[in-house]
């Protein structure tokens, strides 16, 4: 297995447009995790989504951000529109289950201008 | 609510030193506790928890419930250790899921 993966690595965007993040977690994990780092706030849980399902978001920063997983195998988070305080490293990381060990994607570099 | 407290962002020491990175948590139930590590342009991965009680890479880490800490010790620093240590809280139990990690602590090691 390759593990998690994400896509794009790397993005570089200008303020106000979309930025659609994607993370293929790995097969067989039924928990899916989106983070954020940044160097003042660390690393920030946005979203976790168990069986497909939402199940907290209350670390969305706002309305702009919005997350999805329409089947096992793929989750996107979007941002719409994108501001230079969103830049960051996104990571999504997926779990056997929950409360288990996370397996973290490489991360996609957000960059806005 | 659960709070991860790592009052280190940056600790310097010598190759050969013993290290300690320092984690605090409050949380009211039991959580179990983990390190993850983030080497340079790699990337995060568990390195220990709390339940499995081993020596990772010649870390350890002890859970103590009377001090609510959990912190990551070496006894000889090596400059492959040089990384971003991150300590995190997961309780997942009946009806409730809390998942918090520390802002992190970056560990250099100095040869």
């Amino acid at each position: 297995d390759a593990g998690v993966i994400q896509s794009p690595r790397h993005e570089v965007t200008e303020m106000g447009q979309e930025v659609t993040l994607r993370c293929k977690p790995i097969s067989g994990h039924n928990s899916l995790f989106w983070y954020r780092q940044t160097m003042m706030r660390g690393l920030e849980l946005l979203i976790y989504f168990n069986n497909n399902v939402p199940i907290d978001d209350s670390g969305m920063p706002e309305d702009r951000f919005s997350a999805k997983m329409p089947n096992a195998s793929f989750s996107t988070l979007k941002i719409q529109p994108s501001e230079p305080r969103d830049s960051a490293v996104y990571f999504c990381a997926s779990s056997l289950d929950r409360g288990r060990e996370q397996f973290f994607g490489p991360g996609t570099r957000l960059t806005v201008l | 609510a659960q709070r991860v407290t790592q009052p280190e962002k940056l600790l310097s020491v010598f190759k050969g030193a013993p290290v300690e990175l320092k984690c605090n948590y409050s949380y009211s139930g039991s959580p179990e506790l983990f390190w993850y590590v983030q080497y340079s342009r790699q990337r995060l991965q568990l390195l220990l928890r709390h339940i499995s009680r081993e020596s990772i890479k010649g870390f350890t880490a002890d859970l103590n419930k009377g001090e609510t800490s959990f912190h990551l010790k070496k006894p000889f620093a090596q400059e492959e250790d040089s990384a971003m240590y991150y300590c995190a809280l997961i309780y997942s139990g009946a009806g409730s899921y809390q998942l918090t990690f520390g802002k992190g602590t970056k560990l250099s090691v100095i040869p």
